[in-house]
């Protein structure tokens, strides 16, 4: 069935370094994919999502790119914020549902030290 | 920006008890979702719904009802609270479309004794 990986529960790093979340996914049709991001006690939002061509889609200086060969869709930033401390949710849209379910990783928590 | 709210936002209650979480968008979305979330399992589905009167089980129903009684409104029912229920709860609601974007909710903390 459809899944989401999120390899890491936790990236530790410090500011200005660069920032590279993983995310690979199972998906038996063309998958479409989201990060979202949870700030400490608000609600997830929309970070970002592929689109159908191959634009690489870019929010608040993060990017990722879907590669379907490796079925990997991995956020990215050149250099890190403290700002950007938060949890990262890789989903994925499930491709057989006419009702937008998506289901999510497990979620890798950023932490960016001065 | 889209809106959906929830209540109560805070919630203690006993084993056994019944306990009902509300959540109400202003978007006039179709689909309407609730999740737990829980540390090392992120989000999951735990009901959905179409549309008003519709309400489809997602991957972990057990323990949990579901009811969508208008467009606006999708309530979570736990009929008789168990201490694993201890969670954050959200409510999402999202077009149809499969890159259409869910918004959530500020989310429920729920602690069951």
């Amino acid at each position: 069935g459809d899944s989401v990986t999120q390899t890491e529960g936790l990236v530790t790093l410090t500011e200005g370094l660069p920032v590279m979340l993983n995310c690979t996914y199972q998906s038996t049709y063309s998958p479409f994919l989201f990060w979202y991001v949870q700030h400490l006690n608000e609600a997830p939002k929309l970070l970002l999502k592929s689109f159908t061509d191959n634009k690489r889609p870019e929010h608040q200086g993060f990017h990722a790119t879907l590669h379907k060969s490796s079925s990997s869709f991995h956020l990215q930033k050149s250099s890190a914020q403290l700002s950007d401390s938060a949890l990262y949710y890789c989903a994925l849209s499930l491709s057989s549902s006419n009702t937008n379910k998506v289901v999510f990783g497990t979620g890798t928590r950023l932490q960016v030290l001065p | 920006e889209a809106a959906v709210t929830q209540s109560p936002r805070n919630k203690v209650a006993v084993t056994g008890g019944k306990v009902t979480l509300s959540c109400n968008q202003t978007n006039n979305h179709n689909n309407m979702y609730w999740y737990r979330q829980d540390t090392g399992h992120g989000l999951r589905l735990i009901h959905y719904s179409y549309g008003a009167g519709s309400t489809e089980k997602g991957d972990i129903p057990d323990g949990y009802k579901a009811s969508r009684p208008s467009q606006e409104n999708f309530s979570l029912i736990l009929e008789l609270a168990t201490p694993s229920q201890t969670s954050v709860y959200f409510c999402a609601s999202g077009e149809t479309g499969k890159q259409d974007t869910q918004y959530f909710g500020p989310g429920t903390r729920l602690l069951v004794l």
